[in-house]
């Protein structure tokens, strides 16, 4: 697609029960970054890969929490055993490359994610 | 304290109004980004700065590296101007230091 795809956009999920957050990003775009806003809150770095490779996971706030990339397209975050503090909304990014000057990076729409 | 500070917190103008938000950082940075967040929660870029001046139909962006600030300026403000606005730091390596965010209400 023309910009960046996440899925679910919305996501009610139980306390306890493990979620994956789904995104697709511009293709030909090697990098790819995860962030978290909570209600209220500031965006958090949780997360970026360059490639297939995660060079920077020290975002990710808890061991339940962890991402993958595939394919040098299509990441996965997944929050096992979710807690009601994580809920927010989980926003993927990407761009051509990681960390050049001149590297405009574009954000998805975000998944909602609430955890009751 | 804050890598990447943002004043004003709240800022509500008039329509037509010349509007400022500024933005300190304390690290070395590689790009600073102005991205609008809109209240559905999208996140769109306006700008990426390493120096000097961008500007874009009415908004305009500048950064003085020496100072470590930066600030957006929108001209002739709009109620669809009315979001968030948050400045984001490249520090190090590729991850995205990012300010609290500027809510800006522009009233007509």
């Amino acid at each position: 697609g023309a910009g960046v795809s996440q899925s679910p956009s919305n996501k009610v999920t139980e306390k306890g029960k493990d979620v994956e957050l789904r995104c697709d990003p511009i293709s030909g775009h090697t990098a790819l970054y995860w962030y978290r806003q909570r209600l209220g809150q500031g965006l958090e770095f949780l997360i970026y890969f360059q490639g297939n490779s995660a060079p920077d996971k020290s975002g990710l706030p808890s061991d339940r929490f962890s991402a993958e990339r595939t394919g040098e397209s299509v990441s996965t975050l997944t929050i096992q055993r979710t807690q009601q503090e994580d809920s927010a909304v989980y926003l993927c990014a990407s761009s051509l490359v990681a960390g050049l000057t001149g590297n405009t990076i574009y954000f998805g729409e975000g998944s909602w994610l609430t955890v009751v | 304290k804050n890598e990447v500070e943002q004043s004003p917190q709240n800022l509500t103008a008039q329509e037509g109004e010349f509007i400022t938000i500024n933005c300190s950082y304390s690290v070395g940075i590689s790009a600073l980004h102005w991205l609008q967040q809109h209240p559905g929660g999208g996140i769109v870029s306006l700008f990426m700065l390493s120096s000097g001046k961008k500007k874009h139909g009415r908004l305009i962006a500048t950064i003085n590296i020496q100072e470590k600030h930066s600030s957006l300026h929108i001209t002739a403000s709009h109620p669809r101007d009315s979001a968030v606005y948050i400045c984001a730091a490249h520090t190090s390596g590729s991850r995205l230091t990012f300010g609290e965010g500027t809510q800006l209400t522009v009233n007509p």
